[in-house]
């Protein structure tokens, strides 16, 4: 298994364009986490899915985020318009339900999001 | 509100040094804790707690949980250079039918100098 597939490895954008961070989970895995990472505020949770289905979303910052899984095998994370405070790394991760579930996320190798 | 602190934020050894990283929590409906280690890119997993006083091993690294007290040590012997890392605490929480969130701690970094 290839893992956790996230892509791009890093953008740079300039601020008020739309940036799109893209994930693609471990096959057969029915949870997927969106998460920011910045070293004034570790790791946060910005949403997660079940099952393609949007389950808590209160981690978002705001209405410029958004998040979509059309299917298990895909999801985006979305913001638009960026401001220069988006600035973090963005990671993905999935796991598997289930009473065998005991390994925590694996993780995406994250992707790098510069706003300027 | 759901917490998870560590402790140190930061730690600078030579090779050789032992050392112990803190991590306390509270978080409700606990279900497990983890310790990850991220270097320059994805938390890697090092282990999983789910009961007290029973401790996990790997090689040089070792971690145990004390679920009356909320807290967790994760242990380093004869450290290494390549032990330099950003090690994670994450508390699993039963918020889902099945399987678990996890609420991260800042992470402790850790520097080995040679």
């Amino acid at each position: 298994d290839a893992g956790v597939i996230q892509s791009p490895r890093h953008e740079v954008t300039e601020m008020g364009q739309e940036v799109t961070l893209r994930c693609k989970p471990i096959s057969g895995h029915d949870y997927l986490f969106w998460y920011r990472q910045t070293m004034m505020r570790g790791l946060e949770l910005l949403i997660y899915f079940n099952n393609n289905v949007p389950i808590d979303d209160s981690g978002m910052p705001e209405d410029r985020f958004s998040a979509k899984m059309p299917n298990a095998s895909f999801s985006t994370l979305k913001i638009q318009p960026s401001e220069p405070r988006d600035s973090a790394v963005y990671f993905c991760a999935s796991s598997a339900s289930g009473q065998g579930a005991n390994y925590g996320y694996t993780f995406g190798s994250g992707t790098r999001l510069t706003v300027v | 509100e759901d917490k998870v602190v560590q402790s140190p934020l930061s730690l600078v050894v030579h090779e050789g040094d032992t050392v112990t990283l803190n991590c306390s929590y509270e978080v409700t409906n606990f279900r497990s804790l983890l310790w990850y280690k991220q270097e320059k890119k994805a938390p890697t997993f090092l282990f999983m707690l789910t009961s007290s006083g029973i401790e996990k091993k790997s090689g040089r690294l070792s971690s145990i949980l004390d679920k009356k007290e909320l807290f967790s040590i994760l242990n380093i012997t004869a450290t290494q250079t390549g032990d330099s890392a950003i090690y994670l605490c994450a508390v699993g929480q039963r918020r889902m039918a099945y399987g678990q969130n996890f609420v991260f701690g800042p992470g402790t970094r850790l520097s080995v100098l040679p």
